[in-house]
């Protein structure tokens, strides 16, 4: 199966500041890819898919990008309300997720 | 408004059964793929299964891990997904989700998780 690795593991910003957080493929998925945002107690839910396309109603400070086995999710200016796990899930294979990244606010 | 309801998650011991119910409203069930997805506590994201629109046998996949001890199923004319879990271990403690799969494409890709039901905890103990 394709193994997904994200970066960081955990990251602590403040409201206002750029983040990135960084998703690796351990083979080519095309743009087979989709980023999700979970909230404690919560289910997750999809912020980007196909890589860089933003579902919709999600706030257009969140962006995608990449292709191939190396992706990217930018939230451009961090509010409170981002606090939460990122996961991102490859689809283009049996699916996997990689491990997470907790965002904390500062 | 899509709704996905998890039913039937709870306290099991080693070795027991459970069938975990989905109950889909707000969209054309029949239409759409669908996921179950785990995640034990405190852990991250894990797939678990995956069923076909139609439900046919040769298009239902699992996860390898689970070593045929779980079977997928769907009920188009009730709007419902299905897991049955047989031998359940200690290690299948966690909440069970089902989820539609979006952006699906035949041969090409598995579609992404748009919509998530709140989920079951399926607790393993004795």
């Amino acid at each position: 199966d394709i193994q997904m690795t994200q970066s960081p593991s955990t990251l602590s910003a403040s409201v206002g500041d750029r983040v990135t957080i960084t998703c690796r493929a351990s083979q080519s998925i095309s743009s087979w890819l989709a980023w999700y945002q979970q909230r404690p107690g919560k289910a997750p839910k999809v912020l980007i898919y196909e890589a860089s396309r933003l579902e919709a109603a999600v706030p257009s400070r969140f962006s995608g990008s990449g292709s191939g086995t190396e992706f990217t999710l930018t939230i451009s200016s961090l509010q409170p309300e981002d606090s939460a796990t990122y996961y991102c899930h490859q689809y283009g294979a049996p699916p996997t997720f990689g491990q997470g990244t907790k965002l904390e606010i500062k | 408004e899509v709704q996905l309801v998890e039913s039937g998650g709870g306290l099991v011991q080693p070795g027991g059964s459970l069938r975990l119910s989905c109950a889909a409203s707000g969209f054309t069930f029949s239409n759409y793929e669908m996921n179950w997805v785990r995640q034990a506590p405190g852990k991250g994201l894990e797939w678990v299964s995956y069923i076909s629109s139609s439900g046919g046998g040769d298009t239902i996949y699992y996860a390898d891990s689970l070593k045929g001890r779980f079977t997928i199923s769907r009920d188009n004319a009730k709007n419902s997904l299905y897991l049955q879990m047989h031998s359940l271990r200690a290690e299948d403690t966690a909440i069970y989700y089902c989820a539609r799969l979006g952006g699906y494409i035949y041969g090409v890709n598995w579609g992404y998780h748009d919509y998530w039901g709140q989920g079951t905890l399926v607790t393993v103990s004795s």
